[in-house]
């Protein structure tokens, strides 16, 4: 079945360190890939999304680029802030109704 | 715009019992979803909705789970008898239509079973 794998978390950076978060994931045919983000008391947020191959999804200064060839939509930023501190869900979307299939998460902490 | 809510956001029950969530989706959204979210897992979809009928709920367990999204608007996810295993965020999201639509989601509920 479809599946996702990111890396483990927490991840610990200094503010203005560079991120970056592996995502890899199984599927067949052709999905779309999501990278979402959830605040600390917050509900999950879309971040970026790609929906065919060679595309870049970007947003916030988050850049992830859907690449076939490795099966791979990894997220990264040039430099974290505080504010950056959050859990990241990399998705998947391969069904004709929409259903989301979601990686375990990983922690970002962002310390100044 | 106002965004999917949801209620209560905490609820504290001991296993055997029945509990009831509430989610009132964004307005216009046909496409009504609830995911299940164990602590240090991603969500998992529990129950998809179309307008007032289901479209997937292979991940329902459905000898204690039910749910219902009466006239199309909000929906209603029940679990009776708790077990130990459902303690979880529970997550309503909704999108315009379904396939290639934003997924928007509530804040959740966060539910503890003893």
């Amino acid at each position: 079945g479809d599946s996702v794998t990111q890396m483990e978390g927490p991840v610990t950076l200094s503010e203005e360190a560079f991120l970056t978060i592996n995502c890899t994931y199984t599927a067949t045919g052709y999905p779309s890939l999501f990278w979402y983000v959830q605040y600390p008391g917050e509900g999950l947020q879309l971040l970026l999304k790609a929906t065919k191959a060679d595309d870049k999804g970007s947003n916030k200064g988050f850049e992830a680029t859907y690449r076939k060839e490795t099966t791979s939509f990894h997220l990264e930023k040039g430099s974290v802030q505080v504010s950056d501190s959050a859990v990241y869900f990399c998705a998947l979307r391969a069904d004709s109704w929409g259903k989301l299939q979601f990686g375990a998460g990983t922690q970002v902490v962002v310390t100044p | 715009e106002a965004g999917v809510a949801q209620s209560p956001r905490y609820k504290i029950i001991e296993k055997r019992q029945s509990v009831a969530f509430w989610c009132n989706p964004i307005s216009g959204h046909a496409t009504l979803y609830w995911y299940q979210q164990i602590l240090g897992q991603g969500p998992k979809l529990l129950i998809q909705f179309q307008n007032n009928g289901v479209v997937d709920d292979s991940q329902l367990p459905k000898d204690r789970f039910s749910a219902e999204r009466l006239k199309g608007v909000d929906s209603t996810l029940k679990i009776q008898p708790a077990k130990l295993e459902d303690s979880a965020v529970y997550l309503c999201a909704s999108s315009l239509e379904s396939a290639t639509d934003t997924q928007y989601f509530g804040p959740g509920t966060r539910l503890t079973v003893l």
